[in-house]
This record gives structure tokens, C-alpha cells and sequence, in this order.
């Protein structure tokens, strides 16, 4: 049974550098998240996907952040011009939504950046 | 805005005793609640979750308590072994219903001694 996985798994990075990170989820999954969790907080949401469709961007999601779902399977977040804030763990997480059921999301084991 | 709260950063239990993590909502409109227990250096991974409607559901030792009307739910892990030594997330679907991504609460690190 494949999980969600996610490459690379730590990426150092030097400040305006640009990166790219991936997700591959569950296969039969409609719904791809995209999370930022820092040091003593809970995931925050940045992105989803519905198939290859955008619907909704966080307002943490600033105009150097772009993602994309193209053939509605993997997924990939790009960061450009990196700031020391940006380093945090980036998860990525996906579903199977079923109208009227719990959207129970199964999550990667994250991509660490750290900006240097 | 914290949405979800979970105010004991950490918890301490014997092992073989029963853990009880506690979070607490502002949202009267979230349908559905989740848990997710992480190990460092590794993403969440989903635990159980409860439906508005329950008040209660049990997945072997683990077992969740909705209080709608206290805006809180509990999640109970008995009998407490070391592998649960771990953070625990309560979460919350951010539009207090839709499926468009969930929010958390800071976590709760639980340590199971022996």
C-alpha cells in the first residue's frame, strides 16, 4: 500500500534561491493539500488541489509561492527568491472526498527547507 | 485566530495508564473533528475522528468524546504504551464544514514513561 510521498526530503537552501519541492499522493486520491508547519505550531493550510484544479490559496501563500497539480496526480510547491522565513516543514497531504463524509486526509513525511 | 486549541503543550503518563489529550473549539459550525499523531521528523498521521452528530467513537485503545455544547472533545488512549510517546493534533475543517483543508490546534507532546 503506497502512501503519500514527498521529495526531497531535506533541502538547505542559501536566502534567493529558488526551490522546488514534490508530492506524489495516494493514487485513487481527488484532493491534494499543501501545509507549512514551524517549530511548536500545527500544520497551517496553504493550497488544494480538486484534480488538476486550484480552488483555494491561503493568505500565508504570497505571490513567491506557486503550485501546480498538472495531470491531476503529483503535485509540486516552488518557492522563489527564499527568505529565512520560509524555512519551516512543508507537508503535503491527500484525499478522498465523498460528499457528506469526514475528509479524512492522509499526509507525506514532509519536506524540510532550511534557508540559510 | 486559533480556531482550535489545545492548551497542555505536554502531558506526562505512566505506561499501561490512561492518556487524556483535550482541545477545545470556537467554531459551533465544524461538523467533523480529526486526530493526528506525529513522531519527529515524520508527517501526521490520522488517528480517528468523530462526526458532530456522535458523541462519542472507539478505535481499539483509542477512543474520542465530542461535548458539543462545552466546545471541546478529549481523545483517550488506554492502556498507555511507550510507542504513543508522540505530539497529538486536534483538527478541524477550516470553513467549519467544507473539504478545503483542515486547521490544528499547537499539539499536545504526550510522553509515556515507563
Amino acid at each position: 500500500d503506497t502512501g503519500v510521498s514527498q521529495d526531497p526530503r531535506h533541502k538547505i537552501t542559501k536566502r534567493g534561491q529558488n526551490v522546488t519541492f514534490r508530492c506524489d499522493p495516494i493514487s485513487e486520491h481527488n484532493r491534494l493539500y499543501w501545509y507549512r508547519q514551524t517549530l511548536g505550531q500545527g500544520p497551517e493550510f496553504l493550497t488544494y488541489f480538486q484534480n488538476e484544479a486550484q480552488l483555494e490559496k491561503s493568505r500565508l501563500l504570497s505571490d513567491r509561492f506557486s503550485a501546480e497539480r498538472p495531470k491531476g496526480s503529483f503535485s509540486t510547491l516552488e518557492i522563489q527568491r527564499t527568505e529565512q522565513g520560509d524555512s519551516a516543514m512543508y507537508l503535503c497531504a491527500s484525499s478522498l472526498v465523498i460528499a457528506g463524509d469526514i475528509d479524512t486526509q492522509y499526509f507525506g513525511p514532509g519536506t524540510r527547507l532550511t534557508v540559510l | 485566530d486559533q480556531q482550535v486549541k489545545q492548551n497542555s503543550p505536554s502531558l506526562s503518563v505512566q505506561e499501561g495508564r490512561i492518556s487524556i489529550l483535550n482541545c477545545d473549539y470556537t467554531n459551533s459550525m465544524f461538523d467533523y473533528f480529526l486526530w493526528y499523531k506525529k513522531y519527529p521528523a515524520e508527517g501526521p498521521t490520522f488517528l480517528i475522528s468523530i462526526s458532530s452528530i456522535k458523541d462519542k467513537n472507539e478505535d481499539g485503545r483509542f477512543t474520542v468524546f465530542l461535548n458539543k455544547s462545552a466546545k471541546h472533545l478529549s481523545l483517550h488512549i488506554v492502556p498507555s504504551q511507550p510507542g504513543d510517546s508522540a505530539v497529538y493534533f486536534c483538527a478541524a475543517p477550516r470553513a467549519g464544514g467544507g473539504a478545503d483543508g483542515l486547521t490544528f490546534g499547537k499539539g499536545t507532546h504526550l510522553i509515556i514513561q515507563p
